[in-house]
C-alpha cells in the first residue's frame, strides 16, 4: 500500500519567520509530486507539480524542491504572513495514474 | 474561481438512500477525478475519468459508482448510504490527466446522511 506522509502535522510560526515542512512518499515507480495549498472553507489550490529529481520550484515567497532518489520533497515559506494560514497538501503520483495524497501540515501563522 | 462547478453545495439523505453528486469540469479539461474528505481525515482518492473512460481507481467502495459523459460532466452516484459516507466530495479536472497536469478543485458537495 503507498503511503505519503507529511511532517508535521500542524506548524505555529511567527509571522515574519520563515518555515519548511516535509513530504515523504515511495520513490518507486515515480512519477509526480504535487502541492496544493488549502484553506479553511476553501478548495484545495495548486502551487507546484515536480516531476525530475532535484527540480525547485518557486512562487513568490513560497518554494519547494524534490528528491526523487530518497522520495521526499520540501516546501520553504519565507517571511510567513497571515494568509500563509492554510493546510499544505503534498500528492504523488505513480505510473498506474494512482494520486496519492498526504494528510498534510497545518500551518497557523501567529501575528 | 476554479471553473469547476458542483451541485449540489449541500446535500441531506437518511441512510439506506441513493444520491447523485454532479460535476462540470473546466472547460478544454478531459480529465475529472472525485475525492472524498471525512471528518479529519484527508482527501481519499475516488476514481478518475478521462474522456469519458476510467482512468485509476483509488478506495472506492462498491457502493459507489461515477461516470463521465460526452460532453464530459460527470456524476458521482452513492448508494445504500450510511452514516460514515457523510463527508465533503470535490470534483477536480484537469486538461489531460497527464502526470505533471495541475488538478482544478471544486468548491465541493457537503454531503450528511442522518
Amino acid at each position: 500500500i503507498l503511503n505519503v506522509e507529511q511532517s508535521p502535522q500542524s506548524l505555529h510560526v511567527q509571522e515574519g519567520d520563515s518555515t519548511n515542512f516535509t513530504c515523504s512518499f515511495p520513490s518507486s515507480n515515480f512519477y509526480a509530486l504535487h502541492w496544493y495549498r488549502w484553506e479553511t472553507a476553501k478548495s484545495p489550490e495548486a502551487l507546484f507539480v515536480m516531476t525530475l529529481n532535484g527540480d525547485e520550484k518557486k512562487k513568490g515567497r513560497i518554494s519547494a524542491t524534490l528528491n526523487t532518489k530518497e522520495g521526499y520533497s520540501y516546501l520553504y515559506i519565507k517571511g510567513s504572513q497571515p494568509e500563509d494560514s492554510a493546510t499544505y497538501l503534498c500528492a504523488s503520483l505513480y505510473s498506474n495514474y494512482q494520486l496519492i495524497w498526504g494528510a498534510g501540515t497545518k500551518l497557523i501563522i501567529k501575528p | 474561481d476554479s471553473g469547476v462547478t458542483q451541485t449540489p453545495k449541500h446535500l441531506i439523505t437518511a441512510t439506506g438512500q441513493r444520491v447523485t453528486l454532479r460535476c462540470s469540469p473546466r472547460s478544454g479539461d478531459l480529465s475529472v477525478y472525485w475525492y472524498q474528505q471525512s471528518l479529519d481525515q484527508g482527501l481519499q482518492f475516488l476514481i478518475q475519468y478521462y474522456n469519458g473512460e476510467e482512468r485509476a481507481k483509488g478506495n472506492i467502495l462498491e457502493r459507489f459508482s461515477a461516470q463521465q459523459f460526452p460532453d464530459l460532466h460527470s456524476e458521482l452516484n452513492l448508494s445504500s448510504l450510511e452514516l460514515g459516507d457523510s463527508a465533503l466530495y470535490f470534483c477536480a479536472s484537469s486538461v489531460a490527466g497527464g502526470t505533471a497536469d495541475t488538478q482544478y478543485f471544486g468548491p465541493g458537495t457537503r454531503l450528511t446522511v442522518l
